[in-house]
Parts: C-alpha cells; sequence; structure tokens
C-alpha cells in the first residue's frame, strides 16, 4: 500500500519569500491533517480537512498560512510571506475518517523548511 | 479542552532493561490513546493504541496501560534496543474533543549500549 506522498522534501528560502508543499494522502482517505513541528516539539495540527472540506483550522495562521484541497485528495499548503520562525518540517498525514475516534493516522515524510 | 502531559522528557536506559513513559489526560471522556514513534529525521508511526474499553495490550516487547480512574496511560518497553532509540509521543482523543489528538510533548528515549 502506498504511503503519504509529499514534495518538496527539503526547502531553503528566505523571509518574506513564499513556499508551497503539495501532499498525496492514503488512496481512500477522506481525512487529511497538516502539522507542523518544530525541531525538539511534537506535531500541532495546523488544518484538519473531511473530504474537500476543512474541519479545523483553528492554529493556523492565517494571515500567511493557506491551504486546500480542492478535489479531496491533494491538498497544498502554502506560506507567504515566510518568517524565521516558520522554520519546521510540514507533516501531512491522512487517517481513513474522522468519526469516531480510534482511526490511525499515517504521516508522510514531511518537508523540511528552513527560512533564512 | 484536552490536555496532555507526558513524562518524562528524557530517558536513558541501559541496553536490556525496560522502559516506562507516562502519560496524564484531563477529559474523562477520551476514549482512544496511541502511541507513535518517530526516529531521527522520520516520520511519526504508530507503533500501539489501546481503547478506553480496554486496560492493557501487548505487542511483542511492547505493552500499554490504561487507568481511566486516575486518566494515565504508559507505555512499557521491555528487553530495549539500541533501535528503540527514539522519541515517543502518546496522544489522546474522544467525543468531547471532537475526536482531534491532542500529543503530548514527547519522550526522548535513548538505549545506553
Amino acid at each position: 500500500e502506498a504511503g503519504v506522498a509529499q514534495s518538496p522534501r527539503y526547502k531553503i528560502i528566505e523571509k518574506r519569500q513564499s513556499v508551497a508543499f503539495w501532499c498525496n494522502p492514503i488512496s481512500g482517505h477522506a481525512t487529511l491533517y497538516w502539522y507542523q513541528q518544530i525541531l525538539g516539539q511534537g506535531p500541532k495540527l495546523l488544518i484538519q480537512f473531511q473530504n474537500n472540506g476543512v474541519v479545523d483550522d483553528s492554529q493556523l495562521p492565517k494571515d500567511r498560512f493557506s491551504a486546500e484541497r480542492l478535489k479531496g485528495v491533494d491538498s497544498t499548503l502554502k506560506i507567504q510571506p515566510a518568517k524565521l520562525e516558520d522554520s519546521a518540517v510540514y507533516l501531512c498525514a491522512s487517517s481513513l475518517d474522522r468519526w469516531g475516534s480510534g482511526n490511525t493516522i499515517y504521516f508522510g515524510e514531511g518537508s523540511w523548511l528552513t527560512v533564512v | 479542552g484536552e490536555n496532555v502531559e507526558q513524562h518524562p522528557s528524557t530517558l536513558s536506559v541501559q541496553e536490556g532493561d525496560s522502559a516506562v513513559i507516562k502519560c496524564t489526560y484531563s477529559d474523562s471522556a477520551s476514549n482512544y490513546f496511541p502511541w507513535y514513534k518517530q526516529e531521527l529525521g522520520k516520520r511519526p508511526q504508530l507503533i500501539i493504541d489501546i481503547r478506553s474499553n480496554v486496560g492493557e495490550k501487548k505487542d511483542q516487547r511492547i505493552a500499554v496501560t490504561l487507568n481511566k480512574t486516575a486518566k494515565h496511560f504508559s507505555l512499557h518497553i521491555t528487553e530495549t534496543q539500541p533501535e528503540d532509540s527514539a522519541v515517543y509521543f502518546c496522544a489522546a482523543s474522544g467525543l468531547l474533543g471532537n475526536y482531534q489528538l491532542i500529543w503530548g510533548a514527547g519522550t526522548k528515549l535513548i538505549i545506553k549500549p
């Protein structure tokens, strides 16, 4: 079974520039998550989609971050303009469904962002 | 809302000894408790999980115990091996939290040869 695919794996940009990350979840998974993981910390949920609708984006810095999942499959996370504190690993994850607890979340390898 | 506290933040054990990591949660309605292992530079991967209708679950050298009354759950690794070195995260979710996974801060497990 193919896992969660992400690209690019690594990105270095200057502050105030923009960057976009792409994610393709496991086939058939309705729920897609974007997490931010700063070095030495646990994952922080940025946004959660159920199919192509947003379930939770309460921790997404909406002045600079945006995400979409137009056709309910692939998703893109954009940062514009980037700040130094955005340096982190951006993990995409997916699960079969959000309803009912106990749906295993599968993570992608992550997109490592360094803002200089 | 739900809050998950994880201890210790760093744990160093001799190879072959046992390691125990403990998490406490605040929402008594939480009913799903997974544990993820994250090796350096890798993605988090589920290693074991437990639901609130079960008190203990084992998978080879790994076990998880749940005490609903005290609202804590623990990860037990026996006969530790060098490949167990990683950061371990606990999490909890339940109906009141709309099934959002609330994560602990992580425990860095170091296996000394």
